[in-house]
């Protein structure tokens, strides 16, 4: 199957600082991206859909000034937390989909981000 | 608004024996997707099989199929001979055609050795 890597798998910064996430469809072109965010034990959330060459498309109560989503290529999309708060602390999980596929995501690995 | 539900959240299997997990979803469209993915403790999202809507004929991999009662909109996922590999979180997930998918709250499967 198709592959969606993303980076960093784990990242500790401190309140008042941002942080970027890359996620890449390594072996597709993806023309849309989603971002969700996951607690424990939860389901995904889904926080916004990138699509490329346009400006992403958000979810109800998603702060776009605060979660910065931007899809500059085909392979990449980038979120970016902006002024990150302790609250701000989850898993993030990007999925990709192929352009004619059967609308199957294909999901990174997540990234844990932990604000101090 | 689509809305998936999965109704157990948590389930138990002795190894070898076969388990079930429900999913039912709400929708007005009539074609559309439906996944099962698993979620192990590595907390990869993992495809564990998909059935299309427009197919009446039930999606099969391996140990894993589905029972797609389109009328009753259900889809519940059958797991046989499970293994310790199997324990993970499952989650039911509907898609639109070229839409965003609705997932379900998920299972936790535990297996016994």
């Amino acid at each position: 199957g198709a592959v969606v890597s993303q980076h960093p798998s784990r990242v500790i910064c401190k309140s008042g600082t941002s942080v970027k996430i890359e996620c890449r469809s390594l072996d597709f072109q993806a023309t849309t991206m989603f971002w969700y965010r996951q607690f424990p034990k939860q389901s995904l959330m889904l926080m916004a859909t990138s699509n490329e060459g346009s400006k992403a498309t958000y979810e109800q109560g998603v702060e776009k000034d605060k979660f910065l989503i931007n899809h500059a290529s085909l392979t990449l999309s980038t979120l970016t937390v902006t002024s990150a708060h302790p609250e701000d602390s989850s898993f993030y999980i990007c999925s990709a989909r192929e352009p004619r596929g059967p609308s199957e995501q294909f999901f990174g690995p997540g990234t844990r981000l932990t604000v101090l | 608004a689509q809305t998936v539900t999965q109704s157990q959240p948590e389930m138990s299997v002795q190894e070898a024996e076969t388990v079930t997990l429900s999913c039912t979803y709400d929708t007005s469209e009539s074609d559309y997707y439906l996944f099962w993915y698993k979620q192990p403790p590595s907390r990869q999202m993992i495809l564990v099989i998909r059935q299309e809507a427009y197919k009446q004929q039930n999606a099969t991999e391996n140990r894993f199929s589905v029972n797609f009662q389109k009328a009753a909109k259900s889809f519940s996922l059958k797991i046989s001979d499970s293994q310790l590999g199997d324990a993970a979180m499952y989650f039911c997930a509907y898609t639109p055609v070229g839409g965003k998918s609705t997932f379900g709250d998920g299972t936790t499967l535990t297996v016994k050795p």
